[in-house]
């Protein structure tokens, strides 16, 4: 059973740019979450795919966005980047339909703005 | 709003129990989990708690719940070097797949 993986590892950006992160989910599983992890913090939910679609979303503006593929791979997008963007973003797999809902977390991307 | 709250540090001697505390706000939540983040790495799922369960044990670990308290609590025993790692307690509510986390705990376990 291949677990959750993402891509890259790292990633530096300068502000404004825009930044595509990628994430494969668990083996079997449908839905993908993302996390925002300051340093220091705990991870924040920025939003959650179901089958493609937006599931849910936390208090992040509207350019950070997302998309799920047929296979539940899934992106983050985020675009105009700003220094506060710096983080390690979170993706985590899930089956819909169990009743616990157990979140896999892949290792993250730690992105850098500049 | 929803809110979790932990403690920033615990310091325990090899060998020793750990328990690390957290507290939450929320009165809808159906699970509540405990993960754990080494240096560099993402969270690992440890072990969660059904709401209306009081206890859950599974090897080393040993989950209370307080519902009435809303205090949520983690005993390691034995605890052993490779424990030493920062540990989340995560909430979820009721029909979501939102966890809410707190700012987590750094455990250092002394040999």
């Amino acid at each position: 059973e291949t677990g959750v993986t993402q891509s890259p590892t790292h990633l530096i950006k300068t502000r404004g740019q825009q930044v595509t992160l990628r994430c494969s989910s668990q083996s079997g599983h449908n839905t993908v979450s993302w996390y925002q992890q300051a340093l220091g913090q705990g991870p924040q939910f920025i939003f959650q795919y179901y089958r493609e679609e937006e599931n849910g979303r936390g208090n992040f503006p509207p350019r950070f966005s997302g998309l799920q593929f047929p296979n539940y791979s899934s992106e983050l997008n985020v675009n105009a980047l700003e220094l506060d963007d710096s983080a390690l973003y979170l993706c985590a797999s899930s089956l819909d339909g169990t009743s616990v809902g157990e979140q896999f977390f892949g290792p993250g991307t730690r992105l850098t703005v500049l | 709003g929803e809110d979790v709250e932990q403690s920033l540090f615990l310091s325990v001697r090899e060998g020793d129990s750990s328990v690390i505390n957290c507290t939450y706000t929320d009165s809808s939540s159906t699970y509540l989990y405990w993960y754990k983040q080494e240096p560099g790495a993402g969270l690992q799922l440890l072990t969660y708690i059904f709401s209306n369960m009081d206890m859950k044990q599974d090897q080393r670990l040993t989950v209370l719940l307080n519902k009435k308290d809303k205090h949520l609590s983690l005993r390691i025993a034995d605890t052993q070097t490779g424990d030493s790692a920062i540990y989340f307690c995560a909430d979820r509510m009721d029909s979501s797949y939102k966890l809410i986390f707190g700012s987590g705990t750094r455990l250092l376990v002394r040999p």
